[in-house]
């Protein structure tokens, strides 16, 4: 039971332009979201965490929205980078400090 | 700060062996440690949740005898695969948080790369 998805497995996206990653989840108990960006053999890095009490959160190029309607959350980078290039991740937990539940991951790739 | 080390970043084992993993936190005190384990292009799985001086708890199909969790300290905690086979052979990542921690509460180690041969 995939409760978090993320259901693009790659996206190619031009130096400048803005990069749009998708994540669905079915879990209503889910309070917390978080994107984390990952390359091979590393452990995440955090980027960007949203409450459902909100349904943006910014932060320089970083941007992420929530609806919780459709449960379905987004990251926004703009301008993308080449250095931006690799796996993200969106998390969710129900509770702020629990367990995390991971998306299979999205590989961005963004071309000079 | 909130920096978590873990160790080693890769282990070769023969099949029958155990390997320890650390998982540290190097400049906060770590209440709650999480293990994950990650098969190539595929998701993070939570394997287990410890709790500083409690028992770790397992997810639904992680076998506890076979993946030792010990958090004794508020900085330390480690993972033991025992009797370690060819499926075991994972990319295993900690994360740890700690009270009053930002993001949440999440820090993720740099993982550790086990094959076992």
């Amino acid at each position: 039971d995939q409760q978090v998805k993320q259901n693009s497995p790659s996206l190619s996206v031009q130096e400048g332009r803005i990069s749009i990653l998708n994540c669905d989840y079915t879990n209503s108990m889910f309070d917390y979201f978080l994107w984390y960006k990952k390359y091979p053999a590393e452990g995440p890095t955090f980027l960007i965490s949203i409450s459902s009490i909100k349904d943006k959160n910014e932060d320089g190029r970083f941007t992420v929205f929530l609806n919780k309607s459709a449960k379905h959350l987004s990251l926004h980078i703009v301008p993308s980078q080449p250095g931006d290039s690799a796996v993200y991740f969106c998390a969710a937990s129900g509770i702020q400090g629990g367990k995390l539940i991971f998306g299979q991951g999205t590989e961005l790739s963004v071309k000079p | 700060g909130a920096v978590v080390s873990q160790h080693p970043s890769w282990v070769i084992c023969k099949s029958g062996t155990s390997v320890k993993i650390e998982c540290r936190s190097l400049d906060f005190q770590a209440t709650t440690m999480f293990w994950y384990r990650q098969f190539p292009k595929q998701s993070l799985m939570l394997m287990a949740t410890s709790n500083e001086g409690s028992k770790a708890t397992y997810e639904q199909g992680v076998e506890k005898d076979k993946f030792l969790i010990n958090h004794a300290s508020l900085t330390l905690s480690t993972l033991t695969v025992t009797s370690a086979h060819p499926e075991d052979s994972s990319f295993y990542i900690c994360s740890a948080r700690g009270v009053g921690h930002r993001n949440y509460g999440y820090t993720f180690g740099s993982g550790t790369r086990l094959t076992v041969v």
